[in-house]
């Protein structure tokens, strides 16, 4: 067990919908990392935030946003579902905000777009 | 950009055999850090290594073994006398000093068969 925490497990929700994801991080981690994993793009990191800012920012499509709140967790919005997005989201913590820590990963949540 | 090769994708063993799992990084960073992670059948990445670009040193934990070479770019993974429990999808990642978009590989299945 890493730690973090994600809910839902499983997602199963219709095109068009929009859903929101949410990860607590390992205690005292202030990094917060969001990853999508799929079979045809495998892994792609997503977003960073750290501290409740927003550090970095990969493949992250226009219809997402994530937020991280003063508690330190964290939700990833992702709106105008496409079946494209059926996937794997991961959300990671790390201690500090430089890419030299590791990151230690949730059990992720599954969503499958209908 | 940074990028990570992992040109095996599926492997599969008998117990008790050895296992190499290759991984091929490019960088033009001189600091960066590299990164194993175990995927189970059940879904969770499980960090198992960090490795930092200015320590060449192999690192041997149990079964596990690692060895990183510079002059190749690559950061290899054994396994020693397999077992079915080692049987998961394997990543290796890099993340760039100062960069926080840690790239994975496209993973290797591995299959320990009894």
């Amino acid at each position: 067990d890493s730690g973090v925490t994600q809910t839902p497990k499983h997602l199963i929700t219709a095109t068009g919908q929009r859903v929101t994801l949410r990860c607590s991080p390992r205690s005292g981690d202030l990094s917060v990392y969001w990853y999508q994993q799929s079979l045809d793009q495998g892994l792609q990191f997503l977003i960073q935030y750290y501290n409740g800012e927003e550090r970095a920012k990969g493949n992250i499509l226009e219809r997402f946003s994530a937020q991280q709140f003063p508690d330190l967790h964290s939700e990833l919005n992702l709106s105008s579902l496409e079946l494209g997005d059926s996937a794997l989201y991961f959300c990671a913590s790390s201690g500090r905000v430089s890419s030299e820590d590791t990151q230690y990963f949730g059990p992720g949540t599954r969503l499958t777009v209908l | 950009a940074q990028k990570v090769t992992q040109a095996q994708t599926e492997i599969s063993v008998v117990e008790k055999e050895d296992v190499t799992l290759d991984c091929v990084y490019e960088t033009r960073d001189t600091t960066y850090y590299l990164f194993w992670y175990k995927q189970p059948p059940s879904g969770e990445l499980v960090f198992l290594i960090r490795r930092n670009s200015f320590d060449e040193q192999n690192e041997i934990s149990g079964r596990y073994s690692w060895n990183f070479q510079k002059s190749t770019s690559s950061f290899n993974f054994t396994i020693t006398a397999s077992q079915v429990v080692d049987s998961a999808v394997y990543f290796c990642a890099l993340s760039e000093g100062g960069n926080n978009d840690m790239r994975f590989g496209a993973g290797t299945r591995l299959t320990v068969k009894p």
